[in-house]
This record gives structure tokens, C-alpha cells and sequence, in this order.
């Protein structure tokens, strides 16, 4: 079946850091793969998304690499910013299915 | 987003009582779904839409049901609500493909069982 594994939270970073946030996920088939955020009291807002391996998704300072061989699309941003404190989701889709499967989530805060 | 409306946006009900959840899009998308979110879970999928009237079940469907009378609308029902159901829900709307370009998400109701 499938599913996504993130990294338990929560990740406290200074502002600057670098960030990974990993994510591995489980899928028959080809995938795509997202990255979701979602701030507080709101919903969630697409950040970025790979649909093929080797692709690599990139917004807003953040990436992420479709890695097929190792089953992985883990976040990355080189110098995070206190208005990157959120909840981060990674999710899957299946091949031929308009359905996402979603990570449990990993909440960042970032201090000044 | 501006394209999806969820209402209402905090809701408090006694346990027993019959509750629907409104979402409506101005995207003219022709998937939806309804799913909670709780510590510890992420989000989880309810019920999905891929059309007027067709609509099908998600992993946590018991005690829920919805329709989708009208492509910009999708209604959840908790039958008879209980202290389980305490949750934040969240409606998402997909075009064409979805599992390509994602889904859109409302902002949410946070629903409280008392």
C-alpha cells in the first residue's frame, strides 16, 4: 500500500540554520511526491512537488529531490527564517490515483 | 484560498446531535474530499468526491456521510455525533489531476464535541 514516513517533531532551528526535514514514503508504482505547509489557524498550501525520480522540487528558498532508490524526498532549506516556523506535511500520490496520502506531519519553529 | 469556503469555521455540539459541515469552491474542480486532521495522525481521508454524485468512501468513513449535489459544494454529515469526532476538518478540491498538481485545501473547521 502506500504510505509516508516523516521525521518525529518538533524541530527547533535559529534563525540561519540549515533545515532537512526527511521523508520517506512506501508506494507501488511511480508516485508523485509533495510537499505541503500549513501555518497557524490555516489550511495547507502546496510548497512544492516532484512527479518523476530525479526531479527536484524548489519554492521559496525550500527543496526537495525525488530520490527513487532510496524511497526519499526529504526538505531542504540552506538558511530558515522565523517566518518558516509551521507544520510541514509530505504526501504521496499513487500511480493512476487522485487520492493523496499524507505524513503526520512535523512542526518547525524557528527562533530569532 | 479564496477559491474554497468552509463553514462554519468553529463549531460546538452536544454529543448525539446531527451536524454538516459545508464546503464550497469557486474552482470548478471536479475532485474533493473531506479529511481530519488530529495530533499524532496527520490527515486523514473521510470521503471523497470525483463528480456530482459520486462519491466514495476514505480510511476513517464510519459515522460520516456526504454529498455533492452541485460540483461547487460538498456536504459532511456526522450522523450522531461523538466525543471522537473532536477534530479539525478540512475540505480540498483537485482539477483535472491531481495527482500531479495537488490539491487545494480550505481553512479548515474546527469541530468540538461536548
Amino acid at each position: 500500500g502506500n504510505s509516508v514516513t516523516q521525521m518525529e517533531g518538533p524541530v527547533t532551528l535559529s534563525e540561519e540554520a540549515f533545515l532537512t526535514i526527511n521523508c520517506t514514503y512506501t508506494a507501488t508504482g511511480y508516485p508523485s511526491l509533495f510537499w505541503y505547509v500549513q501555518y497557524p489557524g490555516e489550511g495547507l498550501q502546496l510548497l512544492l512537488k516532484a512527479t518523476k525520480a530525479d526531479d527536484k522540487g524548489s519554492n521559496k528558498g525550500f527543496e526537495a529531490t525525488y530520490r527513487k532508490e532510496t524511497t526519499s524526498f526529504h526538505l531542504e532549506k540552506g538558511s530558515v527564517q522565523v517566518s518558516d516556523s509551521a507544520v510541514y506535511f509530505c504526501a504521496l500520490s499513487g500511480t493512476g490515483a487522485n487520492n493523496l496520502f499524507f505524513g503526520t506531519g512535523t512542526r518547525l519553529t524557528v527562533i530569532p | 484560498d479564496a477559491g474554497i469556503t468552509q463553514s462554519p469555521r468553529h463549531k460546538v455540539t452536544e454529543t448525539g446531535t446531527p451536524v454538516t459541515l459545508r464546503c464550497h469552491q469557486t474552482e470548478n474542480h471536479r475532485y474533493m474530499y473531506w479529511y481530519r486532521q488530529d495530533p499524532g495522525h496527520g490527515l486523514r481521508l473521510i470521503h471523497y468526491s470525483y463528480g456530482v454524485k459520486d462519491t466514495d468512501k476514505g480510511e476513517v468513513s464510519d459515522g460520516y456521510s456526504v454529498s455533492r449535489s452541485k460540483t461547487e459544494d460538498f456536504l459532511l454529515t456526522l450522523e450522531s455525533a461523538t466525543s471522537s469526532q473532536t477534530s479539525v476538518y478540512f475540505c480540498a478540491t483537485g482539477g483535472d489531476s491531481p495527482r500531479v498538481y495537488g490539491y487545494t485545501f480550505g481553512s479548515g473547521t474546527r469541530l468540538t464535541v461536548v
